[in-house]
């Protein structure tokens, strides 16, 4: 059974806190990806990852860093959280190029910043 | 940048009825797919719909593509109140990346 695991369900932290999200996948996928989802915004990608140690800003990458040292894993990191980065933050991966495959997610971290 | 545009925003059915979203879009796409997301959950891939395609089904779900429109249709038959959930569509137009739409919130009561 495939999956993709996130380290946190929940999520509590304070204003100006480091922030590390990390997300696990077992399918030796080639391509993982950090999206945010907000009311009546739908899904944002944040930025994605196409090898180990690549990554490629997506839409709204202000305010975020990722890590990919090993194929299994991609790390979402906040450098300093603020309110705004209060969210539901999805990790997803897919095998292969382009959009022809379907990408599997995770179950989601919901990030509150006070 | 949004690429899919779903229609309607919110859905609100009984359980038996059919249940129709589309999603219209901007771009040349090489596929569509369809997710669908619980309330406070991870999104699950639905189905994937090729640009050389223009139907497809897979068991309760029919999803159409029309090129020329830049749109796509998924219609769920006899819907059960298990359906209730967020759909999005997701093109390819970026590459590597998929963009998402901002979904059609269904809700199917008993």
């Amino acid at each position: 059974d495939v999956k993709v695991t996130q380290s946190s369900r929940y999520l509590v932290k304070r204003t100006g806190e480091k922030v590390f999200l990390e997300c696990v996948q077992d399918m030796d996928h080639e391509n993982m990806f950090w999206y945010r989802q907000d009311p009546g915004l739908g899904l944002r990608l944040i930025y994605f990852s196409y090898d180990v140690k690549m990554k490629e800003k997506g839409d709204i990458p202000e305010g975020y860093s990722v890590s990919r040292e090993k194929k299994e894993r991609f790390s979402l990191i906040l450098e300093s959280a603020s309110t705004n980065q209060t969210s539901m933050y999805l990790c997803a991966s897919t095998a292969g190029t382009g959009g022809r495959n379907e990408q599997f997610f995770g179950p989601g971290t919901r990030l509150t910043v006070l | 940048s949004q690429q899919g545009e779903e229609d309607p925003q919110a859905l609100s059915i009984q359980e038996g009825e059919n249940a129709t979203m589309n999603c219209s879009y901007k771009t040349s796409i090489n596929n569509l797919q369809w997710y669908r997301q619980n309330s406070g959950r991870g999104l699950v891939h639905l189905i994937l719909i090729r640009s050389n395609e223009r139907e497809k089904h897979s068991g309760r779900l029919r999803v159409t593509l029309d090129t020329s429109k830049k749109s796509s249709s998924l219609l769920i038959t006899a819907s059960r109140a298990a359906d209730t959930a967020s759909y999005f569509c997701a093109t390819d137009a970026a590459g590597t990346a998929l963009i998402f739409g901002k979904g059609t919130t269904l809700s199917v009561s008993s």
